[in-house]
């Protein structure tokens, strides 16, 4: 079974740091893309960023650009999210997900989903 | 880049068919048959329906389907059932950022 296992809820100040983590297990880790989607308390889903955990291949939504680092350790199949410095306003839900394109054999295929979510990490920031 | 334009709100009788709209642009929807649809009941992490505008992951109840016309995109719930209501979430490749974008969301109400 296809599963991304995120790590637990956080409550942090304004100014700390942050990394939350989310492990793939159940397929080839270093074959297809991981995205992370922020839901801010009762709004609506937003895309932040995607990476190739292959390579280490990262684009950022252009929202999210220099406020987060998003990143990989395939010799662990887990993808990370971080925050050098938080804001109250970084407090939601976020969630990653397995992007619908993989690589396979030398050729890749394009997919412009994401299936399966994680259960999702709650952060909250606040003084 | 700007969210894609859903209703707030649908609402529809058990048995009933709704629709939900997704307005895009020719960036995103309009350029692409890269649309895919999330289910999201409170509490819970989004559910893939549909992916590349009208296609049905494996496990997907036929009851969903989906369509695209110029810009905008369509999500139909047929025979509506009690376990449908939730918020339903369009998302669409975009070639202004070279990224994807979600719809703002749709809540629908079985009543």
């Amino acid at each position: 079974e296809v599963q991304l296992v995120q790590s637990g809820a956080e409550v942090k100040k304004p100014g700390e740091s942050l990394k939350i983590s989310c492990k793939g297990s159940g397929y080839s880790f270093t074959s297809y893309w991981i995205g992370w989607v922020r839901q801010m308390p009762g709004k609506g889903l937003e895309w932040m960023g995607i990476i190739y955990p292959g390579d280490s291949d990262t684009r950022y939504s252009p929202s999210f650009q220099g406020q987060v680092t998003i990143s990989a350790d395939k010799s662990i199949s887990t993808a990370y999210l971080q925050w050098s410095s938080l804001k109250a306003s970084d407090t939601a839900m976020y969630y990653c997900a397995r992007h619908g394109g993989y690589c396979s054999g030398g050729s890749c295929y394009r997919g412009d989903w994401f299936d399966p979510w994680g259960q999702g990490t709650l952060v909250t920031v606040s003084s | 880049q700007s969210a894609l334009t859903q209703p707030a709100s649908v609402s529809g009788s058990p048995g009933q068919s709704i629709t939900i709209s997704c307005t895009g642009t020719s960036s995103d929807v309009g350029g692409y048959n890269y649309v895919s649809w999330y289910q999201q009941h409170p509490g819970k992490a989004p559910k893939l329906m549909i992916y590349d505008v009208s296609n049905r992951p494996s496990g997907v109840s036929n009851r969903f389907s989906g369509s695209k016309s110029g810009n905008t995109a369509s999500l139909t719930i047929s025979g509506l059932q009690a376990e449908d209501e939730a918020d339903y979430y369009c998302s669409s490749y975009t070639s202004s950022s070279t990224s994807y974008v979600f719809g703002t969301g749709t809540k629908v109400t079985v009543l």
